[in-house]
């Protein structure tokens, strides 16, 4: 499995664009690079999923480079109810896997 | 309304006695998946079943056990062998042996053990 590192905790202010950058070194040929959002006392939301280049969705942007060692999450104009933490997982694609969290990063952003 | 459902929210117990949380899904996935989150911490895996009438231990299984006798559901409970059970617990699901296995959640269930 492919082993994730992440930032612990970012802080940023409100409309302002965020970038949360994941490093998996070993990431293999079929695994795809997966984004979660957790709020306190709620179970992990899924944010975005990419496989190679640029992905976005009408919450985040996920850039990922040809060599696909990292992947950056990005966070147009966050507001108050951002302040969440942001798990990064590599997953492999079809047939069974177990996903792995971290302990994610902890983003605050201030007003 | 698809999704997943866990009760209680919110769960009391007594040291010694064992709990059981209750997990249900109505999203028609094959995979089901217990964990465990403490305060500042990720989620680490407990038990997971990707098919009805099996399932796998995780990360920290002892003193946790599991049954899946129905697709929709999952049951964890708490036993007494384990050491220090209050916890967020989180039950996902998520479909099996296709697509990029995005995984749902659950709203979680509180323990706290006095």
């Amino acid at each position: 499995l492919a082993k994730t590192t992440q930032p612990i905790s970012m802080d940023s202010y409100e409309g302002q664009e965020v970038n949360i950058t994941c490093s998996h070194n070993n990431i293999a040929t079929n695994d795809y690079i997966t984004w979660y959002q957790q709020f306190p006392s709620q179970g992990p939301r899924f944010i975005i999923q990419g496989y190679k280049t640029k992905v976005t969705n009408e919450v985040a942007s996920l850039f990922i480079p040809a060599d696909r060692k990292s992947s950056t999450l990005s966070l147009p104009r966050v507001s108050l109810s951002d302040t969440a933490v942001y798990y990064c997982l590599v997953v492999a694609s079809g047939g069974s896997y177990i996903p792995t969290f971290g302990r994610g990063t902890s983003l605050i952003v201030h007003p | 309304d698809g999704g997943i459902t866990q009760s209680p929210k919110y769960l009391f117990r007594k040291e010694g006695q064992n709990v059981t949380l209750s997990c249900e899904q109505n999203l028609n996935h094959d995979a089901m998946y217990w964990y465990r989150q403490d305060p500042g911490q990720g989620l680490r895996l407990i038990y997971y079943s990707q098919i009805v009438n099996d399932f796998q231990k995780g990360d920290i299984a002892e003193g946790y056990s599991v049954s899946r006798e129905k697709k929709e559901s999952f049951p964890l409970t708490v036993t007494s062998a384990q050491k220090n059970p209050t916890a967020f617990y989180l039950c996902a699901s998520s479909i099996q042996g296709q697509g990029r296995g995005e995984q749902y959640f659950g709203p979680g269930t509180r323990l706290t053990v006095t």
